[in-house]
This record gives structure tokens, sequence and C-alpha cells, in this order.
């Protein structure tokens, strides 16, 4: 079993649907990272979390320790939004451990 | 422009045959690694370095070596390759790696024939 899974692997929908991607890990961590992969490969850091919650734009980040899980929220999706997207957790101070990400794509 | 550079970007090379992988980064970070991304099997920690001279082993170190000689620079060394090594590379970097944002490399695409 994997330390860091997530769900679902492949998400589609329509834009402007509200889309959540979850982040289940089983190691005691530090911090957790949410990433996107854009289909070209590059990949950019979208949120640092070690506790509560974050937004940026149309996005926001929640992470509960207690449970180990961590949710990745995306409001009124575009088409510019599909990306594969990558949950990573920081398994001591610099040791980080990647989820197998999730692939979203968002429809005209 | 803050950034992480690696070079060269695509690469096909034969078994055996040495090649290095070059990074830079120009934000005068302390931390930097090097991933691998392979399908199905998504992103994995190969080495890592705090600092100038310090470097540790991540998760899949085997058949590869690193330096740091320099803080800007971390190439990634590959004494004799072999077609398992054949992935997408990515080097990143991070202020001082404790739980901070990492900014990541445009990727390496490797085929080892």
């Amino acid at each position: 079993k994997n330390e860091v899974e997530q769900s679902p692997q492949n998400l589609t929908a329509q834009e402007g649907e509200f889309i959540t991607i979850n982040c289940s890990y089983s190691v005691g961590i530090s911090a957790l990272h949410w990433l996107q992969q854009h289909p070209g490969g590059g990949i950019v850091s979208l949120f640092m979390l070690s506790s509560g919650k974050k937004k940026h734009g149309r996005l926001i980040a929640t992470i509960n320790i207690q449970e180990k899980h961590s949710s990745l929220h995306i409001t009124a999706s575009h088409p510019r939004d599909s990306a594969v997207y990558i949950c990573a957790v920081y398994r001591g101070a610099q040791k980080l451990v990647f989820g197998q990400g999730t692939r979203l794509t968002i429809n005209p | 422009e803050a950034q992480v550079t690696q070079n060269p970007r695509y690469l096909i090379t034969v078994t055996g045959k040495k090649l290095t992988v070059t990074c830079s980064q120009n934000m005068n970070h302390e931390y930097m690694s090097w991933y691998r991304q392979d399908p199905g099997l998504g992103l994995r920690q190969i080495y890592y370095s705090m600092n100038v001279e310090v470097t540790d082993k991540g998760d899949v170190p085997e058949g590869y070596k690193v330096s740091r000689k320099e803080k800007r620079n971390f190439p990634l060394i590959l004494e004799s390759p072999s077609p398992n090594q054949t992935s997408l590379y990515f080097c990143a970097s991070s202020l001082n790696g404790n739980q901070e944002t990492q900014y990541f490399g445009p990727g390496t695409r490797l085929l080892v024939l």
C-alpha cells in the first residue's frame, strides 16, 4: 500500500463544476504539498500546508492532521484547470513522498 | 527571473554510456533534489542536498550519483545507464528544504536503449 493515496485517479467534469481531489497518507508528516503538472510536463507548487486551510483564487486546500487527510477544491472549474494534481508529503524535513496523481479534465 | 534550469531537456543514449544531467538554480536556495517520474509509479526522490557538500539518498538512489560543489548546481550522474533508467527526471530546489515550497525544473526526458 502506498504511503500517499489520492482519489480519484481520473476525473472528468464540465466547466463550472466544483471539483474535489482527496489525499490520504499513512505516515506521520510535517507538511503536505499540492502540485499541479501541466500537460506539457512542467510542475508547479500550488500549496504547502501543515494545518487548517489555504485559499488562492479559485483553489482551496484543507488538511486534517488527525485524520491524515487533505483535500484540494477547485471552484468554478475551467478547461485551463485540466492537469494532473499531485499530493506530496514531507516525511521528515527533507524527504518528499508523492501520491500517484489525479488527472483532471474539464470539458467546455 | 527566478528559475530552475535543467539540461539537456531530451536525451537518447545507449546502455553503459556515462551521462550527466545538469541542474542549476538562481534563487540562492540551500536545498536541491532530484526526482524521477514513471507511469504508474509517480514521482520518486533519487537524491537530495541540504547544502554544499551535503547530499543524501532518497528512495531510489541505485545507479545514480550526485555532487554539490557549488550552491547553485546539483548535477545528476548516471555512470552506466541502463534501460530501467529511462524516465522523466525533475530537479527541484527550495530555500532550506524544511517544509518549504519546492520549485521544479522543466524536466529531462531520458531514453536509454
